[in-house]
C-alpha cells in the first residue's frame, strides 16, 4: 500500500462550484499535513498547512485533517478559473526539515 | 526578494553528457532538496541535504550526484548513468515543516 493515495482526476467543475479534493494516507505516524498547487510549467506553492486533526480556513480554501480515518480533504468554495491547477497533498512524520510524501495530483479544471 | 532560483529554466544533454542545475535560495534555511517531476508520477525525492557538507539520497537517486558546499546552494549533475533523463526538476528548501519550491528546469534529451 503507497503512503499516500490521492484521487487521480482529472476533475472539471462549473466556475462557482465547490471543489473537494481528498488524500488518504497509510501511517498514523504522520503528523504533518499540507496542499500545494502547481499552475502549469511551474513550481509547486504552498496553500495550506495544518498540524494533526481539525480544520483550518484561509479565504475560500478550508483544509481538513481526520487522523482517525487517515483522510485529508481541501475544499474551495465559489471556484474560479484562476483555481485551474493541479493540487498536491503532502504529508510528513515530523517537525522542522523532514521528508515529505507527495500524492500523485490532481488536476483540477474550473470553467467560466 | 527572498525566495529560491533555479537555472536554466530549459536545458538539453546530449548522449553521454553531464550536465548541471543550479538551485539558490536566500531563505536562510537549512534543509535543500531535489525532486525530479514526470507526467502522472508525482514528485519524487532524489536527494536531499538537511546541512551543509551533507547529503543523503532519496528514492530515486541513482545517476545523480548532488554537493552542498554552501548554505545557499545545492547543484545538482546529471550523469550520463541516468538513462532517462527527461523530466520537470524541481528545488526545494525548509527551516520548519514546510518546504518551498523555486520555478523548475526542464530537462529535454537531445
Amino acid at each position: 500500500q503507497k503512503e499516500v493515495e490521492q484521487d487521480p482526476g482529472p476533475l472539471s467543475v462549473p466556475e462557482g462550484a465547490i471543489v473537494s479534493l481528498n488524500c488518504t494516507y497509510s501511517n498514523s505516524a504522520f503528523q504533518y499535513f499540507m496542499w500545494y498547487r502547481q499552475y502549469s510549467r511551474k513550481g509547486p506553492e504552498l496553500l495550506m498547512y495544518t498540524y494533526s486533526s481539525g480544520n483550518k480556513e484561509d479565504g475560500r480554501f478550508t483544509a481538513q485533517v481526520d487522523k482517525s480515518s487517515k483522510y485529508i480533504s481541501l475544499f474551495i468554495r465559489d471556484s474560479q478559473p484562476s483555481d485551474s491547477a493541479t493540487y498536491l497533498c503532502a504529508i510528513s512524520r515530523t517537525g522542522a526539515n523532514s521528508k515529505l510524501t507527495f500524492g500523485k495530483g490532481i488536476t483540477l479544471s474550473v470553467r467560466p | 526578494d527572498g525566495g529560491i532560483t533555479q537555472s536554466p529554466k530549459y536545458l538539453f544533454r546530449k548522449e553521454g553528457q553531464n550536465v548541471t542545475l543550479s538551485c539558490e535560495q536566500n531563505l536562510n534555511h537549512d534543509a535543500m532538496y531535489w525532486y525530479r517531476q514526470d507526467p502522472g508520477q508525482g514528485l519524487r525525492l532524489i536527494y536531499y541535504s538537511q546541512i551543509v557538507n551533507d547529503f543523503q539520497k532519496g528514492d530515486i537517486a541513482e545517476g545523480y550526484s548532488v554537493s552542498r558546499e554552501k548554505k545557499e546552494s545545492f547543484p545538482l549533475t546529471v550523469t550520463s548513468a541516468q538513462k532517462n533523463p527527461t523530466a520537470f526538476y524541481l528545488c526545494a528548501s525548509s527551516g520548519g515543516p514546510t518546504q518551498y519550491f523555486g520555478p523548475g528546469t526542464r530537462l529535454l534529451v537531445l
